[in-house]
């Protein structure tokens, strides 16, 4: 079965740093590029940015650029998304998501991992 | 930068009966090699988004045949032709040359 499983939820501070992930399997990992999507408390869906597991070839949006870090782990078919410095804005539900096509396919997602909530909070 | 808007934001509906939502691009989806580059995900409470349409008109794999997807260019349209209780939950539009998500639908029973 094709599926992403995401790492669990996360009760951050503000200025911690973070970690989480999302392990794909049942596929070709490096032959489908990985988005990850955030989704804050009550409101829609945003795009922060995707990435090529095969080369690590990362692109954003320019909401995210700067503010986080997109990385990928072929060894262990993990996309991570990280923060160096938390925000309380940062409170969010997190998917990664696949296409259903490979090698440059940037649309029609249809594998979606089951999200990992992040509270940052003093 | 590419503007998605959606209409109506929330749509009461009735099973049994059709459903139409809008989807609006600010530049045209429609690639030169004839695809429109336009998905719809329905988000169901409490559930990870799902894709219900792709390239404007295609159906994914396990979808109903009661969703349908058409339009071109700037102007596009969800259609459920029967809506179900399980069809309740926010739809969204979203165009992948610059990953823009519209606003959202959120369906509900009447």
């Amino acid at each position: 079965e094709v599926q992403l499983v995401q790492s669990g939820a996360e009760m951050k501070k503000p200025g911690e740093s973070l970690k989480i992930s999302c392990k794909g399997s049942g596929y070709s990992f490096t032959s489908y590029w990985i988005a990850w999507v955030r989704q804050m408390p009550g409101k829609g869906l945003e795009w922060m940015g995707i990435i090529n597991p095969s080369d690590s070839d990362t692109r954003y949006s320019p909401s995210f650029q700067g503010q986080v870090t997109i990385s990928a782990e072929k060894s262990i078919t993990t996309t991570h998304l990280q923060w160096s410095s938390l925000k309380a804005s940062d409170t969010a539900m997190y998917y990664c998501a696949r296409p259903r096509g490979g090698a440059s396919s940037w649309y029609a997602f249809n594998i979606w991992g089951q999200g990992t909530m992040v509270t940052v909070s003093s | 930068d590419i503007v998605m808007t959606q209409s109506p934001l929330s749509l009461p509906v009735t099973p049994g009966e059709p459903a139409s939502i809008s989807c609006r691009s600010s530049q045209s989806l429609l690639d030169s090699n004839g695809y429109n580059y336009l998905d719809w995900y329905l988000q169901k409470p409490g559930q990870s988004p799902q894709l219900l349409i792709y390239l404007g008109s295609n159906r994914a794999s396990g979808v109903p045949d009661r969703f349908s997807g058409s339009g071109s260019g700037t102007d596009f349209t969800l259609k459920i032709s029967r809506v179900e209780a399980e069809d309740v939950g926010v739809y969204y539009c979203m165009q992948p040359q610059q990953f823009t998500f519209g606003p959202g639908t959120k369906v509900d029973i009447k």
